[in-house]
């Protein structure tokens, strides 16, 4: 069974920094890429960054671009999000999900969400 | 990228069928055939319904179709189960090593 599950959410100031984990089981970790997907309070999703099965590619939402970097430890069956200069507008709910193997750009499993708050 | 377009909203009753819409451009629904849509019930994580336009992942009911004409991708849920209620988010490929999602349709069974 594929899962999920993220940590290291919480609640911090408007400039400061968070890392998000997603540990992964029941799959070959390392032959799929990965994908974090944000949902803001009340609001939609939010596409934020995909990593390649290796680490070695990775693509990024411009509204995140130079601040947000995703790595990935497949010995650990883990990709990360490390989060810096973090703002209000960043607030939200972040799900690890995995990538398809379809290569349709569909992500067909999601972590249950890790909750980040940004604010004074 | 703008996000693509959904109806707010959708209502149909048990039994019947209800179409949602999801609108972008030539630049990334109507330029890839990589259009997916997810379900997402009140706080849980979304679930894949369908991919590729019109393809089901395993265990998703047959209940459940996908469609795409020019930049208009569409989902259709028939057969409609009280179960079904829930907000349903279309995605589309980008086109610049991105993701678009919709803003999202929250469906509901009368």
């Amino acid at each position: 069974e594929v899962q999920l599950l993220e940590s290291g959410g919480g609640s911090v100031q408007p400039g400061g920094s968070l890392r998000l984990s997603c540990v992964a089981s029941g799959f070959n970790f390392n032959n799929y890429g990965m994908t974090w997907v944000r949902q803001a309070p009340g609001k939609g999703l939010e596409w934020v960054s995909f990593i390649g099965g290796g680490g070695g590619t990775t693509f990024y939402a411009d509204s995140v671009k130079g601040r947000f970097t995703v790595s990935r430890d497949n010995s650990k069956k883990t990709q990360y999000l490390q989060m810096n200069s973090l703002r209000v507008e960043d607030t939200a709910v972040y799900y690890c999900a995995k990538n398809s193997a379809s290569g349709t750009k569909s992500f067909d499993y999601w972590g249950q969400g890790t909750l980040v708050t940004v604010s004074s | 990228q703008s996000a693509l377009t959904q109806p707010p909203s959708a209502s149909g009753s048990p039994g019947q069928s209800v179409t949602i819409s999801c609108t972008g451009t030539s630049s990334d629904v109507g330029g890839y055939n990589y259009v997916s849509w997810y379900q997402q019930h009140p706080g849980k994580a979304p679930k894949l319904m369908i991919y590729g336009v019109n393809q089901r992942p395993s265990g998703v009911p047959d209940r459940f179709s996908g469609s795409k004409s020019g930049n208009t991708a569409s989902l259709t849920v028939s057969g409609l189960q009280a179960d079904d209620e829930a907000d349903y988010y279309c995605s589309s490929y980008g086109g610049s090593n991105n993701v678009i999602f919709g803003g999202g349709t929250k469906l509901t069974v009368l």
